[in-house]
């Protein structure tokens, strides 16, 4: 079975800081990864996605960015964080069948 | 990706069955309809998927009409620990996601 590992857990950055959360995956290979991020109280948002190495696609502009370095390893960044960044960012691993398992999540807080 | 409508909230009690319906209007035919359950501070968990008429598995039941218009999930003999957010989604297969508000049920004693 999969396994979808994530961290830090919780983060308390303040604005302007650089931002490094980092997704691992076991139990598959050449998954699809995704970030969502998850606001106070709403839904989940589709941030990025990849299905191989170095293939990122963008859904919503804004100053994240993310990498795929290695098959099983999803990276979210940004270069300086804003207020409206804070959140809840989860990733997950895709199958084919339209179902997919998420990890236990990265609460960021910026200040 | 066909839009998903379903009710803000809802309230039940220990023991009762909770029936959640979504409205999928305009589904298209190789959608899926999908469930997930979000527990405060979780990343969402699946609970069960379904093409037509009905699916059961240990957790649920998922109910389709002919029409594939809407789907209701229902969850028999609810417990406290089954308050959760409960999402509808709707795609095919190898298509991203989408998460609507989902549905808040909250379970008491």
């Amino acid at each position: 079975s999969q396994t979808i590992h994530q961290w830090p857990a919780t983060l308390v950055q303040p604005v302007g800081s650089p931002l490094s959360l980092e997704c691992t995956v076991e139990g598959t290979s050449n998954p699809n990864l995704y970030w969502y991020r998850q606001a106070a109280g709403r839904g989940l948002q589709l941030l990025f996605y990849s299905v191989g190495i170095g293939q990122i696609s963008s859904e919503v502009p804004q100053n994240l960015s993310a990498s795929r370095p290695q098959d099983r390893q999803f990276i979210l960044s940004s270069k300086k964080l804003l207020l409206s960044d804070s959140g809840f960012y989860l990733c997950a691993t895709g199958t084919g069948r339209y179902e997919q398992y998420f990890g236990p999540g990265t609460r960021l807080t910026v200040t | 990706l066909a839009k998903t409508t379903q009710p803000i909230s809802m309230d039940s009690y220990e023991g009762q069955e909770v029936n959640i319906t979504c409205s999928h209007n305009n589904i298209a035919t190789n959608d899926y309809i999908t469930w997930y359950q979000q527990f405060p501070s979780q990343g969402p968990r699946f609970i069960i998927q379904g093409y037509k008429t009905k699916v059961t598995n240990e957790v649920a039941s998922l109910f389709i009409p002919a029409d594939r218009k809407s789907s209701t999930l229902s969850l028999p003999r609810v417990s406290l620990s089954d308050t959760a957010v409960y999402y509808c989604l709707v795609g095919a297969a190898g298509n991203k996601l989408t998460f609507g508000g989902g549905t808040r049920v909250l379970v008491k004693p």
